[in-house]
């Protein structure tokens, strides 16, 4: 069966410091894979999408980067965080039309 | 472009009662059309789905949803909630209908509803 890894639960990181955040899929092949931040009362925000190892799309300009090194790894970084980053950051994964699959989250506080 | 609109971003109902969270879609193509839920600090689970085929989808925990293309709506309902279904629900579109062989394509979420549940 397909499962979604997501890690860490929770983080706490100063303004200024960088960013790395990890998500794995396994029991699937060739998955689409997104990133999506929700902040309080503002709903889901898609970050990042991917439909390929390599193949990145950003949906709104931000201080953060993603990259798919391989099929099933999704990685959502930041070279230097603001406060604005603070937020709860899902990752998930799709397959033809069976809907999206969502990892666990990560709670990220920048301080 | 697709749009997703989810009326009330609170709702409370008391142990028992009909449970309806509305959801009106925009789409300019047949919509796929998604609910999901979500406990705190957890991830989205998916309650039902739309593609195809009968209007009136049956999901998990008792949930069902219609989907009336008239109305361009998609409202979530439970004939008699329960404590455990206070959680935040989310309305989700497809924005392109998925092409053969292919994966589909992104959700559009709406802003989602709080459910609050009073014994």
């Amino acid at each position: 069966s397909q499962t979604i890894h997501q890690w860490p639960a929770t983080l706490v990181q100063p303004v200024g410091s960088p960013l790395s955040l990890e998500c794995t899929v396994e029991g699937t092949s060739n998955p689409n894979l997104y990133w999506y931040r929700q902040a309080a009362g503002r709903g889901l925000q898609l970050l990042f999408y991917s439909v390929g190892i390599g193949q990145i799309s950003s949906e709104v300009p931000q201080n953060l980067s993603a990259s798919r090194p391989q099929d099933r790894q999704f990685i959502l970084s930041s070279k230097k965080l603001l406060l604005s980053d603070s937020g709860f950051y899902l990752c998930a994964w799709s397959l033809h039309n069976s809907g999206y699959t969502f990892g666990s989250g990560t709670r990220l506080t920048v301080v | 472009a697709q749009s997703v609109t989810q009326l009330g971003s609170h709702v409370s109902v008391s142990e028992g009662a009909l449970v309806l969270l509305r959801c009106n879609y925009s789409s300019s193509v047949p919509p796929y059309l998604f609910w999901y839920v979500q406990y705190p600090n957890q991830g989205l689970q998916l309650l039902l789905k739309y593609t195809t085929g009968a209007t009136l989808v049956k999901g998990i925990n008792g949930f069902e949803a219609e989907f009336k293309k008239s109305e361009t709506s998609f409202h979530l309902t439970k004939p008699s909630a329960h404590m455990s279904d206070a959680a935040e629900y989310f309305c989700a579109v497809s924005d392109r209908a998925p092409i053969r062989g292919g994966s589909q394509g992104n959700l559009i979420f709406g802003k989602g509803t709080k459910l609050s549940v009073k014994p």
